[in-house]
């Protein structure tokens, strides 16, 4: 069965500091799809990131960076000289391609950035 | 704004009953998504829907159904009630499936279901 771990329940940081939240999965397929979703304050939920499992590059985007490593079954999410804006709710889900888009999502991390 | 509209925003209602949560993809979007969120039980996927025809499904109750009608808008139907269902409701939207370009998800701002 898949499962998804977020070992950090909230994490505080000072404005521009970095910060890596940690999300480690287990599945049993060799095809399947990571997500990254960011819910605010505001309580919308917002897509970040897709990446397959064929997959490994490590990814950039503005302040954010995406870290693919399958031998640790890990994909962990930095926010470089994090803002304020960044607070929030931030979840790591699994897909397995099964034919259809079964999620199972980590339990979340809370990152509160602090002025 | 992400172009996902979900219907009504909040919703109250007592135990045994049955409500109908509506969402509306993005124009263009073929795959429509349900997903409940709750203290509890944190986030969960219920189902998914593609150009009407469902592809998976969750962790969704017997008690729960859902359709996707051909103007691609999707229906979440909870019935009998309990307690336990309080939750915020999201809808998502795609283009596609997994494995292809636009795959990215698009939500809808939620609805909050409170049942007395």
């Amino acid at each position: 069965a898949q499962k998804v771990t977020q070992a950090q329940t909230e994490i505080s940081v000072v404005e521009k500091e970095d910060v890596t939240l940690d999300c480690v999965y287990e599945t049993r397929d060799t095809t399947y799809y990571l997500f990254w979703y960011k819910q605010p304050p505001s309580g919308e939920l917002v897509f970040l990131i897709r990446r397959n499992s064929f997959d490994e590059q490590n990814e950039i985007s503005g302040r954010y960076s995406w870290n693919f490593q399958k031998s640790t079954s890990s994909f962990n999410f930095t926010i470089t000289a994090s803002q304020v804006v960044d607070s929030a709710v931030y979840f790591c889900a699994l897909s397995e391609d099964n034919y259809g888009q079964n999620f199972v999502f980590g339990p979340g991390t809370r990152l509160s950035v602090l002025p | 704004d992400s172009g996902v509209t979900q219907t009504p925003k909040h919703l109250i209602t007592a135990t045994g009953q049955r409500v109908t949560l509506r969402c509306s993809p993005r124009s263009g979007d073929l795959s429509v998504y349900w997903y409940q969120q709750s203290l509890d039980q944190g986030l969960q996927f219920l189902i998914h829907y593609y150009n009407g025809e469902e592809r998976a499904k969750g962790n969704i109750l017997e008690r729960f159904s859902a359709q996707q009608f051909p103007d691609l808008h999707s229906e979440l139907n909870l019935s009998s009630l309990e307690l336990g269902d309080s939750a915020l409701y999201f809808c998502a939207s795609s283009v596609g499936l997994a494995g292809g370009e636009g795959y990215e998800q698009y939500f809808g701002p939620g609805t909050r279901l409170t049942v007395t």
